[in-house]
């Protein structure tokens, strides 16, 4: 039992590239999300997922991508980074209301 | 929109003293969750404690404790005998109905405890 992976777990773009971090779990959870977090502060939601087929936008949605079309995987995509974008990147998964969220370790992104 | 609130940026204790991280929470859900996460300078997110709204009994939990009053909407965190281990950032969090029940940050506590 992995828990909830993330890759890459350190990634360098310039501005204007495209890519995609990758979010997996298995452990059957329905809720899935996105947060970054910038330096000294906390965790802010990018975007989540209540189930396969159905995504929504959290706080800081713009720049970013999602898609669920299982329930194991939540990628999300940067379509064109911005410096604004270099962050800690977190991927969480969860069985639904009230219950604790489980946290990848992490993609820290820095961009050029 | 939610908004929490650790007043507390940085705290500094001399280990087995007892500390208490301080979280007030502004939400329009009448019913709800409040988590407690702790970071360690390692990075990862490890979960603490969990209480629902509708339920206001303190607890204990080993070395740790916590206060919710739900008047006031607060829901601080005590740790007891502290040790240098537990130098981390803590974070208070509550889920918003309103986000897919997903959490809202605060901005973390930074604790230090020196031998």
């Amino acid at each position: 039992n992995a828990g909830v992976t993330q890759t890459p777990k350190f990634q360098v773009l310039k501005t204007g590239q495209s890519m995609t971090l990758q979010c997996a779990q298995d452990m059957n959870h329905e809720y899935m999300s996105w947060y970054r977090q910038d330096p000294g502060m906390g965790l802010r939601l990018i975007h989540y997922s209540v189930g396969a087929g159905i995504t929504d936008q959290g706080e800081v949605p713009n720049g970013y991508n999602v898609s669920r079309s299982t329930t194991e995987d939540f990628p999300l995509r940067l379509l064109s980074a911005a410096p604004s974008q270099t962050s800690v990147y977190f991927c969480a998964s969860s069985a639904g209301l009230g219950n604790e969220q489980f946290f990848g370790p992490g993609t820290r992104l820095t961009v050029l | 929109a939610q908004k929490v609130t650790q007043a507390q940026t940085e705290i500094s204790v001399v280990e087995k003293e007892d500390v208490t991280l301080d979280c007030v929470y502004e939400t329009r859900d009448t019913t709800y969750y409040l988590f407690w996460y702790k970071q360690p300078p390692s990075g990862e997110l490890v979960f603490l404690i969990r209480r629902n709204s509708f339920d206001e009994q303190n607890e204990i939990s080993g070395r740790y404790s916590w206060n919710f009053q739900k008047s006031t909407s607060s829901f601080n965190f005590t740790i007891t005998a502290s040790q240098v281990v537990d130098s981390a950032v803590y974070f208070c969090a509550p889920n918003n109905y309103n986000a897919g029940n997903m959490l809202t940050f605060g901005g973390g506590t930074r604790l230090m405890v020196k031998p």
